[in-house]
Parts: structure tokens; sequence; C-alpha cells
């Protein structure tokens, strides 16, 4: 059954770095997504993108980040500056060509990025 | 708004005793409700979602608008359903709203 992937399943950088974590979504989803997962708390909700642009963001989702698709495949969220408080799980999730809110979102396994 | 709550952080059973996990919800419109889970070390997976009203591995989930729930419930719980469960809420966008989880500890 395909999977959604990430890479890496670990980030540690230093605080005020770039990073970019690196999502493969399933093959045929047109709709992908971004959410964190701080220590503790509850999954939230970043970005969804289609059709090669943002098609909403939470207040999460500042100036500080970006998302890209640079192929056909590769789905990035950056982090320009890195701060302390951006250490958490990163989920990429993929869902199917309607987009509707019905649709089943099919989650990576995440990456844990640890800013020091 | 929307929001998703989850009164229970953890719960413990015992093997074969009924499990009920909470979650309510606040959406002025039509939601559309999922019960994700994850097991230790992997990843948040479908469980069921209310559109579809069918049971996955003995879980069923009503949705009940007058008291804007969508409580999971299981007769008999299995060791194997030890992990973390999560409801979700799918309004306005596209996105999930997602509940704080519940841990559910089926003891042996």
């Amino acid at each position: 059954e395909p999977e959604v992937t990430q890479t890496p399943s670990h980030q540690v950088t230093q605080m005020g770095q770039e990073v970019i974590l690196r999502c493969v979504p399933i093959s045929n989803h047109l709709y992908f997504y971004w959410y964190r997962q701080i220590l503790g708390q509850k999954v939230e909700f970043l970005v969804s993108f289609y059709n090669n642009e943002i098609s909403e963001k939470s207040e999460i989702f500042d100036d500080q980040f970006s998302v890209e698709r640079p192929d056909g495949s590769n789905f990035t969220l950056k982090i320009r500056s890195t701060k302390l408080e951006d250490s958490a799980m990163y989920f990429c999730a993929s869902s199917g060509s309607r987009g509707a809110r019905t649709d089943t979102q099919y989650f990576g396994p995440g990456t844990r990025l640890t800013v020091l | 708004a929307q929001r998703v709550t989850q009164p229970e952080k953890l719960l413990s059973v015992f093997k074969g005793a009924p499990v009920e996990l909470k979650c309510n919800y606040s959406y002025s419109g039509s939601p559309e409700l999922f019960w994700y889970v994850q097991y230790s070390r992997q990843r948040l997976q479908l469980l069921l979602r209310h559109i579809s009203r069918e049971s996955i591995k003995g879980f069923t989930a009503d949705l009940n608008k007058g008291e804007t729930s969508f409580h999971l419930k299981k007769p008999f719980a299995q060791e194997e359903d030890s992990a973390m469960y999560y409801c979700a809420l799918s309004g306005y966008g596209q996105n999930f709203v997602f509940g704080p989880g519940t841990r559910l500890s089926v003891l042996p």
C-alpha cells in the first residue's frame, strides 16, 4: 500500500539556521499538508497546498515558513531562521484528487526537529 | 471557531472491558469527523470517519449533533488497542483540527 514518506526522521539544528523538511506524498494525491506537534501538545495545522500554491495556512505559518513542490514528487517545508520554539514533530499529509472535506488525509511518519 | 476537545489525557482499562473515548467539538456548520490512531512508534492512521459509518477493529463512533459529540467505543478492549487516539474535525477548510489526544492503555 502506498505511503507518505518523510526525511530526515530527526533533524538537529542551531537556532537561526535554515532547515528543509522533505516529504514524498502518495503519488496520485493532489492535496498536501504540513502539521506540527510540539511535545506533549496537540497536532496543529500549518498549511495546505494545491495546484502549486498555498490554499490555506494557519497563524503559526508566518513569514519564516515556506513550502514548495520543487519537482513532481517532493513537497518541502522550509523554516528560514529556526527558533527554539520550532522544536516539534512535523507531519506531512496528503489526500486524494477531490480535496473534499471528507477526504482521508494520509500521514507520514514525521520528522522530529530539535533546535538548540 | 472550530475546536475539538478530548477530556481524558489517559484512559486505562482492563482487557475485555468496554472502552469509550470521548470527543466533543464546536463548529457552526456540518462537520466531518474522524478518529486517528497512533500506535507506538508508528504514524497517525485513520481509524474511522463518521461519513462511512463503518466499524474498524471493533471500534464504532456515532456523531451526535445535539450533544456535539463523536465518542469512540469498543465493547471489549484488547491489549493491542493501546495507543494514542486523536479525534479530528474537518470544517470550513480542508485542514483538520485535532483534539489533544487520549492515551488508551489496556491492561492484561
